[in-house]
């Protein structure tokens, strides 16, 4: 089966860095991806991981390690509009959804 | 200019209805899926398809069945519909050769079963 872990809320300061954490623990493994959902819209794409390392796009980044089971999301320089959830999607036969991490920007 | 749509947008019906909600792609992806996301926001794989073959069932009750005309299309049929039905399905597509293979997601249809 598939376990997804990341934390259900966050909230942070306009400017600031945010890390959102992921781990998994699945049958499979062909990579990790990182979403953005702002309320009541689709989930788009953020990043998505293969190899252990650091992935960087513009102001956000995503680390893979696979043998510790664990992504983390990079949020910097923080901006109003950064205000969603954050889904930790991991990618077998099928993409399993973590249950989101809602981040709450604040001025 | 819109890669996944979806239709209707919002569905408002009383239990025991059959309804349809209709799915379509322009980004030239094989693969198709249908996600539904509850209340509490999570997302969950409900069917995929590739080239119109039905590839991922994911323990669904058999009153939702999945239809793909062509590989640009994935519309769900969900007949008797029951007051836990309401959620936001949302349909995705996805290439599935060469580079991250993300899944682009439609705008998400919002069932409500009264």
């Amino acid at each position: 089966g598939q376990n997804i872990d990341q934390p259900t809320e966050m909230t942070a300061t306009e400017g600031a860095i945010v890390q959102i954490n992921c781990t998994y623990q699945t049958s499979g493994f062909n990579g990790l991806f990182w979403y953005q959902q702002h309320a009541g819209e689709a989930p788009t794409f953020l990043s998505y991981n293969v190899l252990d390392g650091l992935e960087e796009k513009g102001r956000f980044s995503s680390f893979l390690s696979r043998s510790k089971g664990y992504s983390y999301l990079l949020l910097k320089e923080l901006q109003m509009k950064d205000s969603a959830s954050y889904l930790c999607a991991v990618n077998d036969y099928k993409l399993s959804f973590g249950a989101g991490t809602t981040v709450t920007v604040r001025a | 200019d819109t890669a996944v749509s979806q239709t209707p947008k919002y569905l408002v019906t009383q239990m025991g209805n059959d309804k349809s909600i209709k799915c379509e792609q322009n980004l030239g992806h094989d693969t198709m899926y249908w996600y539904k996301q509850d209340s509490k926001k999570f997302l969950k794989i409900m069917f995929s398809y590739n080239n119109k073959e039905l590839i991922i069932n994911e323990t669904v009750p058999n009153r939702f069945s999945p239809k793909s005309p062509d590989k640009a299309h994935l519309n769900l049929h969900i007949n008797s519909l029951e007051l836990g039905d309401s959620a936001v399905y949302f349909c995705a597509s996805r290439a599935t050769s060469g580079g991250a293979n993300e899944q682009y997601f439609g705008p998400g249809t919002r069932l409500t079963v009264t």
